[in-house]
């Protein structure tokens, strides 16, 4: 399968603890980014990388949320002490920044359940 | 919250018949896509209408655009069960890449 993988597909924490996410990207796409999508609601924008470089960040990226893209290819998302409103899924998605579309691939998500 | 609106919320059809999906947006763009949902699967694009643009198809889809009124509709013609899933419209990329997300339909076709 060449597409976008992410893992887990499911986490439960209890409220306080950490979490990391793994986000692997199409192979090629140098593009990757991370939204978050509540019960009801469409996806909201969280962070993107071009390569290694993190561009751009939203404001509901808060301290307890750090993204990294060390060698340019796969992507972790960690939420340090989780609370009950972190509950959420969590995708990724990657892109060629070349292409004129920019269509956006989407993983099938990281579902996040703070007890 | 930057998101725009999507009208209706829900939307139930029968088979054969025609699903329209309308979704208003916020900021000036260079293009806007529409994205399908299904449940346990991620987001599938489905077409991109770029801001010069006025119509697109795509098959049984097909897609208007009015920036004057900051609007944009999506029509399914002759809607399938396999239609059943939540559509979103998305604003962009514009700079930076980002996607811009609609609240959502969520179609339902009853065989």
């Amino acid at each position: 399968d060449t597409g976008v993988s992410q893992d887990p597909r499911h986490k439960i924490t209890k409220r306080g603890q950490n979490v990391t996410f793994r986000c692997d990207p199409i192979s090629e796409h140098n593009r990757l980014y991370w939204y978050r999508q509540t019960l009801g609601q469409g996806p909201e924008f969280l962070t993107y990388f071009q390569n290694e470089a993190q561009l751009e960040k939203s404001r509901l990226l808060s301290d307890r949320f750090s993204a990294e893209r060390p060698k340019g290819s796969f992507s972790t998302l960690e939420i340090q002490r989780t609370e009950q409103g972190d509950s959420a899924m969590y995708l990724c998605a990657s892109s060629l920044a070349s292409q004129s579309v920019n269509e956006q691939f989407f993983g099938p998500g990281t579902r996040l359940t703070v007890l | 919250s930057q998101q725009g609106e999507e009208d209706p919320q829900a939307l139930s059809i029968q088979e054969g018949e025609n699903a329209t999906m309308n979704c208003s947006y916020k900021t000036s763009i260079n293009n806007l896509q529409w994205y399908r949902q299904n449940s346990g699967r991620g987001l599938v694009h489905l077409i991109l209408i770029r801001s010069n643009e006025r119509e697109k198809h795509s098959g049984r889809l097909r897609v208007t655009l009015d920036t004057s009124k900051k609007s944009s509709s999506l029509l399914i013609t002759a809607s399938r069960a396999a239609d059943t899933a939540s559509y979103f419209c998305a604003e962009g990329p514009n700079q930076g890449g980002k996607l811009i997300f609609g609240q959502g339909t969520e179609l339902s076709v009853k065989p």
